[in-house]
């Protein structure tokens, strides 16, 4: 059971677009919401994360929106560019307090073309 | 300050045989967490090890094994190996629970 589910599973943007990437989840006990980027060849890296206390949290060119009560949270990607090529993976954790254990979508082949 | 670090980073055994893979964490983290890698299963928690325990675990056969030594390094076991078992391992460390996990580069498994 896909306890995070990511869509699209591919995306094409021209550059200089707009990329958004959507999740869902079930468990409503998550409280930890990560996007890592990953390019071939190479482990996840963190991107940005947010936690269900705020709607929206931007970094730079990236933007997470949160909305708890549907259960779903995005990657909105600005002006995109095409070293921003890549796959992206949302994952979710439950609280601290049961130590790390993060649920990852099936992630999200992302092409920019110039 | 290194990164994870994982080895080996390519590996090729036959059905039947078992493996082990090796993880080394950033100085001072106590965390690590292993993932599998598929292309249809995107990454699935394997377990986490935290000073030496098994702090959590995901649903996999009995076949995957891990552990944890003093020095934070971690190792992961595979017995008995199947075809679908061929995969990307992965190694995350952090310091504690909820800080960020960094991955290592991986471990890619080839099962024939």
């Amino acid at each position: 059971q896909q306890q995070v589910k990511q869509s699209p599973q591919s995306l094409i943007v021209q550059k200089g677009g707009i990329s958004i990437i959507n999740c869902a989840y079930e468990n409503t006990a998550f409280d930890y919401f990560p996007w890592y980027q990953q390019f071939p060849g190479k482990g996840p890296a963190l991107l940005i994360a947010i936690r269900p206390d705020v709607s929206e949290k931007k970094e730079g060119r990236f933007t997470i929106s949160f909305n708890k009560s549907a259960k779903q949270f995005s990657l909105h990607i600005m002006d995109s560019q095409p070293g921003d090529s890549a796959t992206y993976f949302c994952a979710a954790s439950p609280p601290s307090n049961t130590g790390n254990q993060f649920y990852f979508g099936t992630g999200t082949s992302l092409t920019v073309i110039p | 300050k290194a990164g994870v670090t994982q080895t080996p980073r390519y590996l090729i055994k036959t059905r039947g045989q078992q493996v082990t893979l090796s993880c080394s964490p950033i100085s001072g983290h106590r965390s690590v967490s292993w993932y599998q890698q598929t292309p249809g299963q995107g990454l699935q928690f394997l377990f986490e090890y935290f000073s030496e325990t098994q702090r959590n675990k995901g649903n996999f056969p009995g076949r995957f094994s891990g552990r944890q030594f003093s020095n934070s390094r971690s190792e992961m076991n595979v017995s008995t190996l199947e075809l679908g078992d061929s995969a990307l391992y992965l190694c995350a460390s952090s310091l504690s629970a909820y800080n960020e996990q960094f991955f290592g580069p991986g471990t890619r498994l080839t099962v024939l």
